[in-house]
């Protein structure tokens, strides 16, 4: 069973735009959650993460916010850039736990 | 550049042969992860190592062995492996592994193609 869904395969935004990336989660232990970038040829790279003590955090031109009543959480990239198309995963897991529960992410392809 | 080195990057062996994925990394985390990954699928999760002690084993064939000769180095040998074993094999490492917030780094994996 997916625990952590991506529900949108590909997006497609102009450069200089909002891009937004959205995840959805079933377990509410859930408590970390995180967002990896990841190119072609190339393991997952750790982008930002976020607690469920907070709604929001932010890293530059990168924003996760966290909804934990709708067990959801989105990536916002502003302005997006060309260098940003890549595949993102979101992924979850409890304070408590052991492993990740990654979703399946979301190719993003930004155009110039 | 990734601080978690994978070699092979790239692997091709027949059914019948013996061969080991490697994986390196010296940030002194103690907690180190072997997943599997198909082509538009997420990372499956094979293997924890924690202080050098296998820790979770997510029922995986035993003819894929883990081993963990120190701190900073990880092994996956493989044994008379089946075509749908073909994916990439992604190493991983974190600070701990029970419990805190902590991300975990990966390599950029070994491509494994089996005729």
């Amino acid at each position: 069973d997916q625990q952590v869904k991506q529900n949108s395969p590909s997006l497609s935004v102009q450069e200089g735009r909002i891009s937004i990336l959205n995840c959805d989660y079933t377990n509410s232990m859930f408590d970390y959650f995180l967002w990896y970038k990841k190119y072609p040829a190339e393991g997952p790279t750790f982008l930002i993460s976020i607690s469920s003590i907070k709604d929001k955090n932010e890293d530059g031109r990168f924003t996760v916010f966290l909804n934990k009543s709708a067990k959801h959480l989105s990536l916002h990239i502003v302005p997006s850039q060309p260098g940003d198309s890549a595949v993102y995963f979101c992924a979850a897991s409890a304070y408590t736990g052991n492993q990740f529960y990654f979703g399946t992410g979301t190719s993003l392809t930004v155009i110039p | 550049d990734t601080e978690v080195t994978q070699t092979p990057k790239h692997l091709v062996m027949g059914m019948t042969n013996k061969k080991s994925l490697k994986c390196e990394q010296h940030m002194g985390h103690r907690a180190m992860y072997w997943y599997k990954q198909k082509a538009k699928k997420p990372p499956e999760l094979m293997f924890v190592y924690s202080y050098e002690k296998l820790s979770i084993n997510e029922s995986v064939p035993s003819r894929f062995s883990p081993e963990c000769p120190n701190s900073s180095l990880l092994n996956l040998h493989l044994h008379a492996l089946q075509p749908e074993d073909s994916a990439l094999y992604l190493c991983a490492s974190s600070r701990g592994v029970l419990g805190g917030y902590q991300p975990q780094h990966f390599g950029d994996g070994t491509r494994l193609s089996i005729l």
